[in-house]
């Protein structure tokens, strides 16, 4: 079974950092890129980075862009990210996840899996 | 930045009705790319729908999604009392990924 697995979370400070990490298990992780989405409280989800397979190509939401960093570990099947310069709007639930797509091109299949984590905490607050 | 625009803010049901979600965007979406999620309070976003018509395995049959370009919709033919929730659609074709703000289905 597919499994993701975050921790890190934790209260701090505002322009703190911290290290949020993202376990894998049950797919063959290098092959797919991963997804940092957050919620905060009483709110919508937040697409908030990703990062290809390879680890090449990174993506951010502009709101966090020079502050967050996404990286992955595909010897050890983890997925990172550095949250640095933090800011009460950055309070929420932060949730690993790949996202599902199913096509094929050529004589080629392409496939991701659904896959979400439970979600690590992530106060900032003095 | 594509945009998604979710209607109606919320909608309030009675089990065995029909109910019709809409999620439309800003710019033209990558139909492979663009999910429908239920999330419950508490709970993680389950996926219903990806690929804009394609169900999420387990996923009832009463939920069908349908729409490409810049109109998509996510219609439950008859609901059932545990289909409450927040219902968000997804485009993750081109970055950045975003979210529509969200559905909030009440079951009478």
């Amino acid at each position: 079974e597919a499994r993701l697995v975050e921790s890190g979370g934790r209260l701090v400070r505002p322009g703190g950092s911290l290290r949020l990490s993202c376990a894998a298990s049950g797919f063959t992780f290098n092959n797919f890129t991963l997804n940092w989405i957050r919620q905060a409280p009483g709110k919508g989800l937040e697409w908030v980075s990703s990062i290809t397979g390879s680890g090449k190509y990174t993506y951010y939401i502009d709101s966090v862009k020079g502050r967050f960093t996404i990286s992955r570990d595909n010897a050890k099947n983890s997925l990172y990210l550095q949250l640095s310069s933090l800011r009460a709007e950055d309070t929420g639930v932060y949730y690993c996840a790949s996202l599902a797509y199913d096509y094929v091109s050529g004589t080629n299949r392409y496939y991701g899996p659904d896959v979400w984590g439970q979600g690590t905490t992530v106060i900032v607050s003095s | 930045e594509i945009v998604l625009t979710q209607s109606p803010g919320t909608l309030s049901l009675s089990p065995g009705e029909r109910a019709t979600l809409s999620c439309r965007a800003s710019q033209s979406v990558i139909t492979t790319f663009f999910a429908w999620y239920q999330q419950k309070p508490g709970q993680t976003p389950r996926l219903l729908i990806y690929g804009a018509s394609r169900r999420a395995t387990g996923i009832p049959d009463r939920f069908t999604g349908s729409g490409s370009g810049t109109d998509f919709t996510l219609t439950i033919s008859r609901l059932e009392p545990e289909d409450y929730g927040v219902y968000y659609c997804q485009q993750y074709g081109s970055a950045p990924y975003t979210f529509g703000q969200g559905t909030k289905l009440e079951i009478k």
